[in-house]
């Protein structure tokens, strides 16, 4: 079993619709849960972060955590073409090394 | 932009050849992690340094070193490179604080090995 697992994807959304991107991990002592969106060639950026069980909203992104159910998931509301990235899920368990996912591809068609 | 810096931006080298690239962390950070991302995949954890010291190591062989300098810039070297080494290396820093370690990563470099 993977530590960190996602959809690889491709999520196909038509612009203005909702995207949700769902990430699972193993490690039940994890601690701090990250979501980075990444462009072709291009390095990681993060936009959100949550460490505590619930929704955390910023902007058009919202991070939800269950660690009981060890899942993490990213909504992006109103959805743009600019959008369309690799989204990673990574997942620290308070330690030195944070584990990403492979990443769900997402595509927002205009 | 981050304020963490990579360089060099691309590099090419051949089988058994060893190189050094180079990043520096954002100003206030004093931790910088390496990771290594193949195409299609997520970064791997290759190590992170915290205050000039290694303070955790991923699977990864021992030809694949680093240093941290006192103003918490870094290294990565990777000794006797093989065709498998092509790939994105992103440096990423952060400030620790207890338990959370949210890291910020540079543009990366983007490493050939024909």
């Amino acid at each position: 079993q993977k530590e960190v697992e996602q959809n690889s994807g491709p999520l196909s959304v038509p612009e203005g619709a909702i995207a949700s991107l769902n990430c699972t991990y193993s490690d039940r002592g994890s601690q701090s849960f990250f979501w980075y969106r990444q462009y072709s060639g291009k390095s990681p950026e993060l936009i959100m972060f949550i460490y505590s069980n619930g929704d955390k909203e910023d902007g058009r992104f919202t991070a939800q955590l269950n660690k009981a159910s060890q899942y993490v998931s990213l909504l992006i509301r109103d959805s743009q073409p600019s959008d369309s990235a690799t989204y990673l899920c990574a997942v620290n368990a308070g330690g030195f090394k944070t584990i990403f996912g492979a990443g769900t591809r997402l595509f927002v068609k205009a | 932009e981050t304020g963490v810096t990579q360089s060099p931006t691309h590099l090419i080298k051949t089988r058994g050849q060893q190189v050094t690239l180079r990043c520096s962390s954002q100003s206030g950070h004093n931790t910088v992690s390496w990771y290594q991302q193949a195409l299609g995949q997520g970064p791997q954890f290759i190590f992170q340094y915290y205050r000039e010291e290694e303070n955790g190591r991923g699977n990864f062989p021992p030809r694949f070193s680093g240093l941290q300098f006192p103003n918490y810039s870094s290294e990565l070297n990777v000794n006797a490179l093989e065709l498998d080494d092509s790939a994105l290396y992103l440096c990423a820093s952060s400030s620790r604080q207890g338990m959370r370690d949210t890291q910020y990563f540079g543009p990366g470099t983007r490493l050939t090995v024909l």
